[in-house]
């Protein structure tokens, strides 16, 4: 099946930093989405993108899909911005639609 | 436009009971998937439904887990006997139609076995 990877596991920043984090994956996809899970656990949309670059206030995200990676930017964090990051993307071959998940980017906001 | 509703948010059960969890998808949509997370892990696609049908069973347990999505309610996800391992997050998705389209994710259902 298709992997995704993403970078960096780990992240932590100061308040008013600016970040990217990496999804890589392994095959041609139809669907592209970027979530934000939140300390309490809440999944959140932040982009559909299976390919081309969209803006939403602080974020961004950029997917190249040739090459088979996106981006998702985050300027000016702030601590509200903590929490895992996922990306998780619907493969081109399968029949049905379901998603799968990179093992995500742990980000840390500091005061 | 009320978002995915899922019930409950939490749930203990203990080893052998049977744990029912309920997914009401967006107003309009009619495509549910369940995924599972597991403690400190990403999540994993269990089941695809679209109205009264069974899409993609690919990522459910041969035993003990069921799922369905009948023509009236909501969708259910159904765990029989269930076992310490069981205890994870389970969210729910829905998407309006099949394909290139955001799946939107409900708050989950927290299970805990004890």
């Amino acid at each position: 099946g298709i992997q995704v990877e993403q970078s960096p596991p780990d992240l932590i920043l100061q308040e008013g930093a600016n970040s990217t984090l990496r999804c890589n994956f392994s095959d041609s996809v139809n669907n592209l989405q970027w979530f934000h899970q939140n300390p309490w656990g809440q999944l959140i949309n932040l982009f559909y993108i299976p390919s081309g670059t969209k803006q939403n206030g602080r974020l961004s995200a950029t997917t190249v899909a040739t090459e088979r990676y996106s981006l998702l930017y985050i300027s000016s964090s702030q601590t509200t911005d903590s929490g895992v990051y996922f990306c998780a993307v619907e493969p081109k071959e399968t029949s049905g639609s379901r998603l799968t998940f990179g093992e995500g980017t742990q980000l840390t906001v500091n005061p | 436009n009320a978002g995915v509703m899922q019930n409950p948010r939490h749930l203990v059960r203990r080893r052998g009971q049977e744990a029912r969890l309920r997914c009401s998808p967006m107003k309009g949509h009619s495509h549910v998937y369940w995924y599972r997370q597991l403690p400190e892990e990403g999540l994993k696609f269990m089941v695809y439904l679209q109205k009264e049908n069974i899409i993609d069973e690919s990522g459910m347990p041969k035993e003990r887990f069921s799922a369905e999505f009948p023509k009236e309610g909501p969708s259910i996800l159904r765990i029989q006997q269930v076992v310490r391992g069981d205890s994870a997050a389970y969210f729910c998705a829905s998407s309006l139609l099949r394909g290139s389209y955001t799946q939107y994710f409900g708050p989950g259902t927290r299970l805990t076995v004890l």
